[in-house]
């Protein structure tokens, strides 16, 4: 059973193209995040949403749409894609907590976006 | 500055070494600490949560220094399958309900040799 799934594993794209990327998660968290690692493999925070609401939204071009239709799931549209879009998109997931220590957080596979 | 420091590496190491990673934090807002694990083209996932007293899960060992804002991951007896880049991640409250923000360094790749 895959925990946190996205769609598509590889996406391969022109610039100037506006595609997405779909998450869905069954481990009946209420948070789920979006994170862009780049060449230099640092991981990033992009987005965060809460029971359908956006928590955190870092610096990020207006081109990137993230879109939560309900808790399981956590959409990322990009328009007008850029070179420097290439990268690898984790989504993941936690269950927030009211008390006690972070809460661990789980990454789906990824997709592998490359712009041409 | 990066929030969050590792040394890159890789440390090259032979099976049944020990190998130190050290990693520090520049804020002192940060809350929880945790080292995840990164296989190669795969996704980070948990390895273990880093606890103020000093943590040890089977050949694993963290310990975290708040005042000096360090932390550090030992293994022990190295495995080939301990092959992996080793990321250091604090958690920073956001200040929207529970759920916090993780910054994650850059992480620090392993290679265990024959």
């Amino acid at each position: 059973d895959t925990a946190v799934s996205q769609t598509p594993k590889y996406l391969v794209t022109q610039m100037g193209n506006d595609k997405s990327i779909k998450c869905e998660q069954n481990l009946g968290h209420d948070t789920m995040y979006w994170y862009k690692q780049d060449s230099k493999k640092f991981l990033k925070i992009m987005f965060s949403y809460n029971n359908k609401e956006l928590i955190i939204n870092e610096t990020v071009p207006n081109r990137f749409s993230p879109k939560s239709p309900d808790k399981a799931h956590l959409n990322l549209h990009i328009n007008s894609l850029e070179l420097g879009d290439s990268a690898v998109y984790f989504c993941a997931s936690s269950q927030s907590r009211t008390s006690g220590f972070g809460e661990t957080q789980y990454f789906g596979p990824g997709t592998r976006l490359l712009v041409l | 500055r990066k929030e969050v420091e590792q040394d890159p590496g890789p440390f090259n190491v032979p099976e049944g070494a020990t190998v130190a990673f050290n990693c520090t934090y520049s804020n002192s807002a940060s809350q929880s600490f945790f080292w995840y694990r990164q296989d190669c083209r795969k996704e980070p996932k948990l390895l273990m949560s880093v606890y103020s007293s000093g943590n040890e899960d089977g050949r694993f060992t963290a310990q975290l220094n708040r005042a000096s804002q360090y932390i550090s991951l030992l293994i022990r007896d190295s495995k080939l399958s301990d092959s992996a880049t080793y990321l250091c991640v604090v958690k920073r409250d956001h200040g929207s309900g529970n759920t916090g923000k993780l910054i994650f360094g850059q992480g620090t790749t392993l290679q265990v040799k024959p």
